[in-house]
């Protein structure tokens, strides 16, 4: 099993619509979890990290199920500026010297006018 | 934005040269990462650095050293650029906000080897 694991995509989707992405992990001491955002040729920006309990910022809604080994993304309300590739990050031990901070390839979504 | 800037933007080189890619950030962070993303590969760690003289390896450091004499620098360099070695390359810190640690990217330098 892959360490961190998303479907490519891509997701192409009508605005306004609701989408939703998953990322598995495999190791079960990964303590820290982000989905970034990247648009093309430019950096990876921090979207939002993923709390134990879930975490919503506005149409984004973001959950953890420790149990089963992956994160989550939704989007409602989808819109035009919402197209890019969506990365899921995981940390085993953050600020540690043994941390290991896996990145998973990105799902990449369209949102179609 | 984390105060983050990489020189040059962009570079072409020839197969052989050496090339030194800068990382310079104004916030203090402790700790610095260089990567490099290619298409089907994802981001990968290169070098890291937990603080001044202080460096360790990433998964892919054959072929690259780096150096940082001072908090604000993460240099990278390619001791002699192979066509293998164009990539896009990302530096990155860690911070430390409201009790979690995030890391943020700098602009990118995309480097091309002829």
């Amino acid at each position: 099993r892959k360490e961190v694991e998303q479907d490519p995509g891509p997701f192409n989707v009508p605005e306004g619509a609701t989408v939703a992405f998953n990322c598995t992990y495999s190791n079960s001491a990964s303590q820290s979890f982000f989905w970034y955002r990247q648009d093309c040729r430019k950096e990876p920006k921090l979207l939002m990290s993923v709390y134990s309990s879930g975490n919503e910022d506005g149409r984004f809604t973001a959950q953890l199920n420790r149990a089963s080994q992956y994160i989550s993304l939704l989007i409602r309300d989808s819109k035009l500026s919402d197209s890019a590739t969506y990365l899921c990050v995981v940390n085993t031990d953050p600020m540690n010297r043994d941390d290991k901070i896996i990145f998973g390839k990105g799902t990449r979504l369209h949102i179609l006018p | 934005d984390a105060g983050i800037t990489q020189s040059p933007r962009h570079k072409v080189t020839e197969t052989g040269t050496p090339v030194t890619l800068r990382c310079h950030q104004t916030e203090n962070h402790r700790y610095m990462y260089w990567y490099r993303q290619d298409p089907g590969h994802g981001l990968r760690l290169i070098h890291y650095s937990y603080g001044v003289k202080d460096t360790d390896k990433g998964e892919v450091s054959d072929g690259y050293s780096v150096s940082r004499s001072k908090t604000e620098d993460f240099l990278l360099t390619l001791e002699s650029a192979t066509s293998s070695q164009t990539s896009v390359y990302f530096c990155a810190i860690m911070a430390r906000l409201a009790g979690s640690y995030e890391q943020y990217f700098g602009p990118g330098t995309r480097l091309t080897v002829t």
